[in-house]
């Protein structure tokens, strides 16, 4: 089993939907969850991040964690032709990060339509 | 420059030809890595550095052969590769620790070398 998993799409939506994007894992003692956006021909570049459980909202993003469920989801509300990219959930605990060992999803690709 | 950088942006090889990719962080950060990222799959962590030294060798076979001569500066020389080595090659920057203070220090991509091997 996967430590992370997350469908990689695609994911093709019109412009100003709601988009969800989501991972789910395997390992408990997982504490930070990140979300990376790449774009073509681009390096992935941090989002946001949420410590354990709850909401963490920058703008028209929403990340959530629920570690009951080993679940992660992050939402775009209005989502724009620019979101195109591919959404990469990562995740940490405090060995790992210690360490520098970053666990990634293998990334949903996003396509919003005009 | 700002940010990560990485040289070059393509590079094309055959299986007996060595390379090198070069990277280079201008953020003071102490820590650099090496992802590989193929399609479909997760990005796979190569090797660490942490202040020059390598502090993680994730099984990476011998073709692949990483040097960091300061905390600035990180290389992958390359030989005898095989055609499932081709993908993009991402190099990444840190402070020394990923948490500290209880706060998520951000790793920082480059935008990668697209490696292809005949």
């Amino acid at each position: 089993q996967k430590e992370v998993e997350q469908d990689p799409g695609p994911l093709s939506v019109p412009e100003g939907a709601i988009v969800s994007l989501n991972c789910t894992y395997s390992n408990s003692a997982f504490q930070y969850f990140m979300w990376y956006r790449q774009y073509s021909r681009k390096g992935p570049e941090l989002l946001m991040y949420t410590y354990s459980s709850g909401n963490k909202e920058d703008g028209r993003f929403t990340a959530q964690v629920d570690k009951s469920s080993k679940y992660i989801s992050l939402f775009i509300r209005d989502s724009q032709p620019s979101d195109s990219a591919t959404y990469l959930c990562a995740m940490l605990n405090l060995i790992s990060g210690n360490t520098g060992k970053l666990i990634f999803g293998q990334g949903t690709t996003l396509q919003v339509k005009p | 420059e700002t940010g990560v950088t990485q040289t070059p942006r393509h590079l094309v090889m055959g299986m007996t030809n060595k390379k090198s990719l070069k990277c280079e962080q201008h953020l003071g950060h102490n820590a650099m890595y090496w992802y590989k990222q193929s399609a479909k799959k997760p990005l796979e962590l190569m090797f660490v550095y942490n202040f020059k030294e390598q502090t993680e060798n994730n099984s990476v076979p011998s073709r692949f052969s990483p040097e960091c001569p300061n905390s600035s500066h990180l290389f992958l020389h390359l030989h005898t590769l095989q055609p499932e080595d081709s993908a993009l090659y991402l190099c990444a920057s840190s402070q020394e620790s990923l948490i500290k203070g209880g706060s998520y220090n951000e790793q920082f991509f480059g935008p990668g070398t697209r490696l292809t091997v005949l």
